[in-house]
Protein backbone atom coordinates (compact mmCIF):
# COMPACT_ATOMS: atom_id res chain seq x y z
CA UNK A 1 0.00 0.00 0.00
CA UNK A 2 1.34 3.43 -0.61
CA UNK A 3 2.89 5.49 2.17
CA UNK A 4 0.76 8.56 1.25
CA UNK A 5 -2.64 9.98 1.05
CA UNK A 6 -3.73 12.78 -1.08
CA UNK A 7 -7.13 14.75 -1.37
CA UNK A 8 -8.43 12.82 -4.40
CA UNK A 9 -8.89 15.75 -6.23
CA UNK A 10 -8.86 19.82 -6.39
CA UNK A 11 -9.99 22.77 -8.71
CA UNK A 12 -7.59 25.53 -9.10
CA UNK A 13 -8.14 29.03 -11.37
CA UNK A 14 -5.65 29.68 -13.84
CA UNK A 15 -2.81 31.97 -13.25
CA UNK A 16 -3.66 31.46 -9.08
CA UNK A 17 -1.13 28.96 -7.23
CA UNK A 18 -2.38 25.46 -6.47
CA UNK A 19 -1.33 24.36 -3.19
CA UNK A 20 -1.44 20.42 -3.29
CA UNK A 21 -1.30 18.42 0.40
CA UNK A 22 0.43 15.28 0.69
CA UNK A 23 0.02 13.19 4.64
CA UNK A 24 2.89 10.88 4.96
CA UNK A 25 2.72 10.31 8.58
CA UNK A 26 4.68 6.86 8.84
CA UNK A 27 7.63 7.98 6.73
CA UNK A 28 11.02 7.00 7.94
CA UNK A 29 14.13 9.60 8.68
CA UNK A 30 16.09 8.76 5.47
CA UNK A 31 13.11 8.43 2.99
CA UNK A 32 12.49 10.57 0.50
CA UNK A 33 8.96 12.24 -0.61
CA UNK A 34 8.86 12.28 -4.48
CA UNK A 35 6.09 14.35 -6.96
CA UNK A 36 5.20 13.46 -10.01
CA UNK A 37 2.31 14.39 -11.87
CA UNK A 38 0.67 12.09 -15.24
CA UNK A 39 -1.42 13.62 -18.12
CA UNK A 40 -3.85 11.73 -19.90
CA UNK A 41 -2.35 8.06 -19.98
CA UNK A 42 1.26 9.63 -20.78
CA UNK A 43 4.30 8.39 -18.53
CA UNK A 44 4.71 9.61 -15.07
CA UNK A 45 6.55 13.16 -15.01
CA UNK A 46 8.77 13.73 -12.53
CA UNK A 47 8.23 17.42 -10.21
CA UNK A 48 10.05 17.75 -7.57
CA UNK A 49 11.80 15.84 -4.51
CA UNK A 50 12.86 16.71 -1.36
CA UNK A 51 13.91 15.27 2.38
CA UNK A 52 13.65 17.85 4.73
CA UNK A 53 14.43 21.26 3.62
CA UNK A 54 11.74 23.31 1.30
CA UNK A 55 13.13 22.66 -2.27
CA UNK A 56 12.11 24.83 -5.62
CA UNK A 57 12.64 24.32 -9.16
CA UNK A 58 11.38 25.62 -12.36
CA UNK A 59 8.26 24.05 -11.76
CA UNK A 60 7.23 23.89 -8.47
CA UNK A 61 8.12 24.28 -4.60
CA UNK A 62 8.40 21.54 -2.04
CA UNK A 63 7.28 22.27 1.26
CA UNK A 64 7.78 19.59 4.05
CA UNK A 65 6.94 19.93 7.35
CA UNK A 66 9.43 20.25 10.50
CA UNK A 67 8.40 17.10 11.57
CA UNK A 68 8.30 14.89 7.95
CA UNK A 69 4.67 14.01 8.40
CA UNK A 70 3.31 15.97 5.38
CA UNK A 71 4.01 17.97 2.08
CA UNK A 72 2.67 20.62 -0.18
CA UNK A 73 3.47 20.90 -3.29
CA UNK A 74 3.13 24.24 -4.85
CA UNK A 75 2.74 25.40 -8.66
CA UNK A 76 3.06 29.11 -8.31
CA UNK A 77 0.93 30.17 -11.49
CA UNK A 78 -0.80 27.00 -12.48
CA UNK A 79 -2.23 27.02 -16.16
CA UNK A 80 -4.24 24.85 -18.54
CA UNK A 81 -1.74 22.68 -18.96
CA UNK A 82 -1.04 21.63 -15.59
CA UNK A 83 -4.35 19.73 -15.33
CA UNK A 84 -3.26 16.49 -14.32
CA UNK A 85 -3.23 13.79 -11.93
CA UNK A 86 -0.48 14.49 -8.98
CA UNK A 87 1.00 11.46 -7.04
CA UNK A 88 2.79 12.28 -3.84
CA UNK A 89 5.00 9.41 -3.23
CA UNK A 90 7.74 8.16 -0.62
CA UNK A 91 10.49 6.02 -1.90
CA UNK A 92 11.38 2.48 -0.52
CA UNK A 93 14.87 1.80 0.61
CA UNK A 94 16.47 -0.98 -1.28
CA UNK A 95 15.38 -0.83 -4.92
CA UNK A 96 13.67 2.29 -4.90
CA UNK A 97 10.35 1.46 -6.42
CA UNK A 98 7.32 3.75 -6.25
CA UNK A 99 3.99 2.58 -4.50
CA UNK A 100 1.50 5.22 -6.46
CA UNK A 101 -1.55 6.28 -4.65
CA UNK A 102 -4.68 7.08 -6.01
CA UNK A 103 -3.10 10.72 -6.23
CA UNK A 104 -5.48 14.32 -7.12
CA UNK A 105 -6.68 14.89 -10.11
CA UNK A 106 -6.20 18.65 -10.19
CA UNK A 107 -8.16 20.27 -12.45
CA UNK A 108 -6.98 24.19 -14.13
CA UNK A 109 -9.92 26.54 -14.69
CA UNK A 110 -10.27 28.69 -17.44
CA UNK B 1 17.44 16.13 -22.62
CA UNK B 2 17.96 11.93 -22.05
CA UNK B 3 14.69 9.87 -22.15
CA UNK B 4 13.19 6.70 -21.54
CA UNK B 5 11.82 5.34 -24.94
CA UNK B 6 9.20 2.63 -25.50
CA UNK B 7 8.53 0.59 -28.39
CA UNK B 8 5.49 0.20 -29.83
CA UNK B 9 3.34 2.58 -28.00
CA UNK B 10 0.44 0.64 -29.45
CA UNK B 11 0.29 -3.15 -29.66
CA UNK B 12 -2.36 -5.53 -30.08
CA UNK B 13 -2.31 -9.08 -29.40
CA UNK B 14 -4.55 -12.18 -29.36
CA UNK B 15 -5.07 -13.42 -26.04
CA UNK B 16 -2.63 -16.62 -25.62
CA UNK B 17 0.06 -14.54 -27.75
CA UNK B 18 3.35 -13.71 -26.49
CA UNK B 19 4.73 -10.24 -26.38
CA UNK B 20 7.76 -8.49 -25.73
CA UNK B 21 7.91 -4.78 -24.86
CA UNK B 22 11.12 -2.54 -25.41
CA UNK B 23 12.18 -0.13 -23.55
CA UNK B 24 15.62 1.54 -23.84
CA UNK B 25 16.57 3.41 -20.75
CA UNK B 26 18.83 6.32 -19.77
CA UNK B 27 22.41 5.32 -21.20
CA UNK B 28 24.38 6.00 -17.61
CA UNK B 29 21.09 4.72 -15.40
CA UNK B 30 21.54 1.48 -13.69
CA UNK B 31 18.25 0.43 -11.60
CA UNK B 32 15.52 -0.56 -14.60
CA UNK B 33 11.40 -1.06 -13.76
CA UNK B 34 8.47 -2.23 -15.68
CA UNK B 35 4.61 -0.82 -14.17
CA UNK B 36 1.77 -1.01 -15.39
CA UNK B 37 -1.24 0.66 -15.37
CA UNK B 38 -4.89 -0.89 -16.00
CA UNK B 39 -7.53 2.13 -17.60
CA UNK B 40 -8.10 4.28 -14.54
CA UNK B 41 -6.92 2.14 -11.84
CA UNK B 42 -3.47 3.17 -10.10
CA UNK B 43 0.03 3.00 -11.64
CA UNK B 44 1.38 -0.47 -9.88
CA UNK B 45 4.43 -2.05 -9.57
CA UNK B 46 5.64 -4.94 -11.68
CA UNK B 47 9.76 -5.88 -11.21
CA UNK B 48 12.98 -3.74 -10.31
CA UNK B 49 15.99 -5.16 -12.05
CA UNK B 50 19.77 -3.99 -11.13
CA UNK B 51 22.77 -6.05 -12.22
CA UNK B 52 21.14 -8.19 -14.86
CA UNK B 53 19.08 -9.34 -11.97
CA UNK B 54 15.80 -9.12 -10.54
CA UNK B 55 15.72 -7.32 -6.99
CA UNK B 56 12.08 -6.82 -6.60
CA UNK B 57 8.91 -8.15 -8.25
CA UNK B 58 5.21 -8.03 -7.31
CA UNK B 59 2.63 -10.46 -6.97
CA UNK B 60 1.24 -9.58 -10.54
CA UNK B 61 4.78 -10.22 -11.71
CA UNK B 62 3.99 -14.51 -11.90
CA UNK B 63 5.60 -16.67 -14.01
CA UNK B 64 3.74 -15.34 -17.15
CA UNK B 65 6.20 -12.41 -17.72
CA UNK B 66 9.98 -11.96 -17.52
CA UNK B 67 12.11 -9.10 -18.41
CA UNK B 68 15.92 -9.00 -19.93
CA UNK B 69 18.54 -6.57 -20.62
CA UNK B 70 19.92 -8.57 -23.89
CA UNK B 71 22.42 -6.33 -25.33
CA UNK B 72 23.52 -3.82 -22.59
CA UNK B 73 20.78 -1.22 -23.99
CA UNK B 74 17.41 -2.30 -24.07
CA UNK B 75 15.29 -3.75 -21.52
CA UNK B 76 12.32 -5.85 -22.27
CA UNK B 77 9.77 -6.60 -20.62
CA UNK B 78 7.82 -10.53 -22.09
CA UNK B 79 4.64 -11.71 -21.55
CA UNK B 80 4.23 -16.01 -22.11
CA UNK B 81 0.90 -16.10 -22.84
CA UNK B 82 -1.27 -12.98 -22.83
CA UNK B 83 -4.77 -12.59 -20.91
CA UNK B 84 -7.55 -10.32 -21.68
CA UNK B 85 -6.70 -8.75 -17.81
CA UNK B 86 -3.00 -7.72 -18.89
CA UNK B 87 -4.57 -5.48 -21.22
CA UNK B 88 -3.21 -1.79 -19.76
CA UNK B 89 -0.75 0.79 -19.96
CA UNK B 90 2.82 -0.67 -19.44
CA UNK B 91 5.88 2.10 -18.65
CA UNK B 92 9.41 1.27 -18.18
CA UNK B 93 11.75 3.59 -15.74
CA UNK B 94 15.20 4.43 -15.21
CA UNK B 95 17.21 5.58 -12.40
CA UNK B 96 20.98 5.69 -11.48
CA UNK B 97 20.13 4.33 -8.51
CA UNK B 98 21.75 7.17 -6.16
CA UNK B 99 19.70 7.89 -3.61
CA UNK B 100 18.78 11.34 -3.99
CA UNK B 101 17.57 11.21 -7.63
CA UNK B 102 14.84 10.73 -9.08
CA UNK B 103 13.48 7.78 -11.44
CA UNK B 104 12.78 8.41 -15.04
CA UNK B 105 9.19 7.48 -17.25
CA UNK B 106 9.12 6.63 -20.67
CA UNK B 107 6.13 7.26 -22.42
CA UNK B 108 4.27 3.77 -22.42
CA UNK B 109 3.19 0.51 -24.60
CA UNK B 110 -0.88 0.74 -24.62
CA UNK B 111 -1.09 -3.36 -24.76
CA UNK B 112 -4.65 -4.30 -25.66
CA UNK B 113 -5.71 -8.17 -25.67
CA UNK B 114 -8.43 -9.12 -27.26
Amino acid sequence: DAKTTQPPSMDCAEGRAANLPCNHSTISGNEYVYWYRQIHSQGPQYIIHGLKNNETNEMASLIITEDRKSSTLILPHATLRDTAVYYCIVTTKGTYKYIFGTGTRLKVLA
Amino acid sequence: EPEVTQTPSHQVTQMGQEVILRCVPISNHLYFYWYRQILGQKVEFLVSFYNNEISEKSEIFDDQFSVERPDGSNFTLKIRSTKLEDSAMYFCASMTGLRNTEAFFGQGTRLTVV
